[in-house]
């Protein structure tokens, strides 16, 4: 079936410096992407979200950028602090009339070095 | 506001025995709910999806089943557990876009 998968499953960074998540997605049609945020034993935290008529926003720190072309998308981080230390996760939401609900990634987890 | 709780955080069950997993939400009618389940190291896994009382879709056979009993409350349960059915469990609801997630309940079958 269709899934959400992400190129790199570990990613350590240093403190202060910029980090990027990248995320593949295999539905075309799908018009709403999410990154959250899982800190150990919690549920995920929604971090930003955008629409497939757009290909960036930006958020406090964050930024994610949409590549339709190649079905891609990426979180970009800035100024990386100990506290992102966290796995994310990209989802995708099919189009209207799916059956299909929210589509996960394995997730990336994030290691933020002193 | 909205609030999603979830219960118990953890949960340590014998092979066999029966699970009761309950959600319920605050501030808001006839959400949109679902349970997910996570294995270490893996992705949300959709379980379950429910639209309404009494309305549950199942996205994956299994040994688990859910119910809504009421409109803000969901509940996964198992009459006998498996091994397999280890994991983290989370809860969440669906007012549009985005999807907001409980605290998670850990699964250990043992």
């Amino acid at each position: 079936g269709e899934s959400v998968g992400l190129h790199l499953p570990t990613l350590s960074v240093q403190e202060g410096d910029n980090s990027i998540i990248n995320c593949a997605y295999s539905n075309s049609a799908s018009d709403y992407f999410i990154w959250y945020k899982q800190e150990s034993g919690k549920g995920p935290q929604f971090i930003i979200d955008i629409r497939s008529n757009m290909d960036k926003r930006q958020g406090q720190r964050v930024t994610v950028l949409l590549n339709k072309t190649v079905k891609h998308l990426s979180l970009q981080i800035a100024a990386t602090q100990p506290g992102d230390s966290a796995v994310y996760f990209c989802a995708e939401n099919p189009p209207r009339g799916s059956a299909r609900q929210l589509t996960f990634g394995s997730g990336t987890q994030l290691t933020v070095l002193p | 506001s909205q609030t999603i709780h979830q219960w118990p955080a953890t949960l340590v069950q014998p092979v066999g025995s029966p699970l009761s997993l309950e959600c319920t939400v605050e501030g808001t009618s006839n959400p949109n709910l679902y349970w997910y389940r996570q294995a270490a190291g893996r992705g949300l896994q959709l379980l379950f999806y429910s639209v309404g009382i009494g309305q549950i879709s199942s996205e994956v056979p299994q040994n688990l089943s859910a119910s809504r009993p009421q409109d803000r409350q969901f509940i996964l349960s198992s009459k006998k557990l498996l091994l397999s059915d280890s994991g983290f469990y989370l809860c969440a609801w669906r007012p549009g876009g985005r999807a907001f997630f409980g605290q998670g309940t850990r699964l250990t079958v043992v």
